[in-house]
C-alpha cells in the first residue's frame, strides 16, 4: 500500500523559506502514470492547490503563489520536496503531499501543520 | 478555471438524498474529481472523471452532470457521510478546488 509522509519544520519565521519533504513508501516515485503534488489547507478553510511534478522534472504551479513555490524530486531517495519562499502568516496551513493520477489525487499524506510566526 | 460549489452548507438527516453542485467557469466535461474530508483527516478520493466510483467507495455515492455543471449525489445518507466535500477540476493547470460543502446533521 502506498504511503506518503510529510516532514519538515513546523514553525517558520516571516520572510523565511518553508521547506517540506514527502517520503514515498510502498511504491516508486519514478512512475510514468503519476505526478506528485502539494496542496494546503489554512486553518478552518478549504483546500488550495500548490503544484505538482513528474519524476523527470516537469512541474506546474498555481500562479497565485507568484513564483514563490518550487517542487523538486529526488528519485534516489523516493522523495519530493516543496520550498515556499518569503512566507507570511497567510501561508500558515496544513500542507499535504499527494499522488496525482489522471482522475484525481488518489493517495494523500496525513498532512503537517506549518505555522508562520516570529 | 474557477469552481463554485453549492450549497456551502447543507443540513440533512440520515436516510436523506442530497446533491451537491460544482459549477465551473468553463466546460470541464469529464475532468472532475470529488473528495470527502473529515475533521483532522486528509481528503479521500470518492469519484474521478466526473462519474467513476473509486474502489471501496459505497455505491450510494454517484457523480453526474456535464459541461460546466457537475454533481455529487448521496442517495441514502449514512451517519459516516457527514463531512465536507470538495470538487476539483483536472482539465487545466492549476488544478483548482471548489470551496467545499459542509454536510451537517
Amino acid at each position: 500500500q502506498l504511503q506518503l509522509q510529510e516532514s519538515g519544520p513546523r514553525l517558520v519565521k516571516p520572510s523565511e523559506t518553508l521547506s517540506l519533504t514527502c517520503s514515498v513508501s510502498g511504491g516508486s516515485i519514478s512512475s510514468n502514470s503519476h505526478y506528485w503534488a502539494w496542496s494546503r489547507q489554512p486553518p478552518g478553510r478549504g483546500l488550495e492547490w500548490i503544484g505538482s511534478i513528474f519524476y523527470r522534472g516537469n512541474d506546474y504551479y498555481d500562479p497565485s503563489l507568484k513564483s514563490r513555490a518550487t517542487i523538486s524530486v529526488d528519485t534516489s531517495k523516493n522523495q519530493f520536496s516543496l520550498n515556499l519562499t518569503s512566507v507570511t502568516a497567510a501561508d500558515t496551513a496544513v500542507y499535504f503531499c499527494a499522488r496525482l493520477g489522471t482522475g484525481g489525487v488518489d493517495f494523500w499524506g496525513r498532512g503537517t501543520l506549518v505555522t508562520v510566526s516570529s | 478555471i474557477h469552481l463554485t460549489q453549492s450549497p456551502a452548507f447543507l443540513s440533512a438527516s440520515v436516510g436523506d438524498r442530497v446533491t451537491i453542485t460544482c459549477r465551473a467557469s468553463q466546460d470541464i466535461t469529464g475532468h472532475l474529481a470529488w473528495y470527502q474530508q473529515k475533521l483532522g483527516e486528509a481528503p479521500k478520493l470518492l469519484i474521478s472523471a466526473a462519474s467513476t466510483l473509486q474502489s471501496g467507495v459505497p455505491t450510494r455515492f454517484s457523480g453526474g452532470g456535464s459541461g460546466a455543471e457537475l454533481t455529487l449525489t448521496i442517495s441514502t445518507l449514512q451517519p459516516e457521510d457527514f463531512a465536507t466535500y470538495y470538487c476539483q477540476q483536472l482539465k487545466n493547470y492549476p488544478y483548482t478546488f471548489g470551496q467545499g460543502t459542509k454536510l451537517e446533521i
